[in-house]
């Protein structure tokens, strides 16, 4: 069936340095997505999101970015901190808001 | 209002027991989700509620699975006789309509 996917399953970057999240979708007739972060023993924490009529939203230190010819998500992480040590999480919406999720990408800082 | 709240946040039990989760959402929140979340998997949709109707169910949702939210207000998510594969976290969600998901810190299920 329709899934949303990830690139990389892991991603270390220094901090102070810029990240990039990668995700793919499959179902070309989704029309919202969402990025979330979540920390150990938590639950999923909103950071933004997106409609398919918008190619580029951007929120405090992060942006993200859709390609619909593509269909391909990301999420930038300006000036990573220690406190961005998380797993991301690209997340589709399917209707009625429910939300289809991918892998996750597991991000951790060097300092 | 402290968010979504789940209780409890660990439970332990022996195989073919039944447990019990409870969620309490945002107060003014109508919509109410159950997830279930494997290790180093995202989330995966069970079933929500809009006030007390239950309007969808994943095949994820055995029989040995029912969830209730008799009141609109909590809900519940109720396992009999637990298997090793029911082993995950259970994350409740809820929103208002057509509003963002405000998710609680889960109940981690380990069964023995």
């Amino acid at each position: 069936g329709e899934s949303v996917g990830l690139h990389l399953p892991t991603l270390s970057v220094q901090e102070g340095d810029n990240s990039i999240i990668n995700c793919a979708y499959s179902n070309s007739a989704s029309d919202y997505f969402i990025w979330y972060k979540q920390e150990s023993g938590k639950g999923p924490q909103f950071i933004i999101d997106i409609r398919s009529n918008m190619d580029k939203r951007q929120g405090q230190r992060v942006t993200v970015l859709l390609n619909k010819t593509v269909k391909h998500l990301s999420l930038q992480i300006a000036a990573t901190q220690p406190g961005d040590s998380a797993v991301y999480f690209c997340a589709e919406n399917q209707g009625a808001q429910k939300l289809v999720f991918g892998q996750g990408t597991r991000l951790t800082i060097n300092p | 209002d402290t968010g979504v709240s789940q209780n409890p946040r660990h439970k332990i039990t022996k195989r073919g027991q039944n447990v019990t989760f409870r969620c309490d959402p945002i107060s003014e929140h109508n919509r109410l989700y159950w997830y279930r979340q494997t290790l180093g998997q995202g989330p995966e949709f069970l079933t929500y509620f809009q006030n007390e109707a239950q309007l969808e169910k994943s095949r994820l949702l055995s029989d040995r699975f029912s969830a209730e939210r008799p009141k609109g207000s909590f809900s519940t998510l109720e396992i009999q006789r637990t298997e090793q594969g029911d082993s995950a976290m259970y994350l409740c969600a809820s929103s208002t309509t057509g509003g963002g998901y405000t998710f609680g810190s889960g109940t981690r299920l380990t069964v023995v």
